[in-house]
């Protein structure tokens, strides 16, 4: 079946401009995870949305950061204003429900802000 | 202190060794246990789940130990294909992704 799609894989984009970034999680999956990797690091944990519950944003490093989920699927992540620490993969992943599911990741959206 | 810290390695091994890693963890509370498997440039798969009672998958055995707060990833007989950045997660109401160990098994 379908796995995690994302996109578009890859953005560059100049400083100060503002992006958005799509997820498409696996159908059925409640919970939605987005991640940031910068280069040889790891996923650094940005924002959770679990069904109908207010988002866990608390890993948005900045109020340059936001996140919705429509209807429980798609989500978008947006980064205004981007500046050059923006610069890194940016992963969406889906599970059933939490805790003990697996997650599935998207092949991510790399980003590079000039 | 990070809640997930691993070696960030790399090991070098020859194909046929057998090779381990651990990872720690700083929340006593953390519910759940993995290990993801990362390639190059790509996304990160579940390789398997860790279970108190320690669990094997083929070549694969994790193991738990809750005392001490760290989870281990042993693989036996290493394959080239096996060369990979290895990253444990925890989940305490979230997921907490180490930075990950890198494995290179060489011929």
């Amino acid at each position: 079946g379908a796995g995690v799609s994302q996109s578009p894989s890859n953005k560059v984009t100049e400083k100060g401009k503002d992006v958005e970034l799509r997820c498409d999680p696996i159908s059925g999956h409640t919970a939605l995870y987005w991640y940031r990797q910068s280069l040889g690091q790891g996923l650094e944990f940005l924002i959770y949305f679990q069904g109908n519950s207010a988002p866990d944003k608390s890993g948005l490093p900045s109020d340059r950061f936001s996140a919705e989920r429509t209807g429980g699927s798609v989500s978008t992540l947006t980064i205004q204003r981007t500046q050059q620490e923006d610069s890194a993969v940016y992963l969406c992943a889906s599970s059933l429900a939490r805790s003990t599911d697996t997650q599935y990741f998207g092949p991510g959206t790399r980003l590079t802000v000039l | 202190r990070k809640e997930v810290e691993q070696d960030p390695g790399p090991f070098n091994v020859p194909e046929g060794a057998t090779v381990a890693f651990n990872c720690t963890y700083s929340n006593s509370a953390s519910q759940s246990f993995f290990w993801y498997r990362q390639d190059c440039r790509k996304e990160p798969k579940l390789l398997m789940s860790v279970y108190s009672s320690g669990n094997e998958d083929g070549r694969f055995t994790a193991q738990l130990n809750r005392a001490s707060q760290y989870i281990s990833l042993l693989i036996r007989d290493s394959k080239l294909s096996d060369s990979a950045t290895y990253l444990c997660v925890v989940d305490f109401n979230k997921f907490y992704f180490g930075s990950g160990t890198k494995l290179n098994v060489k011929p």
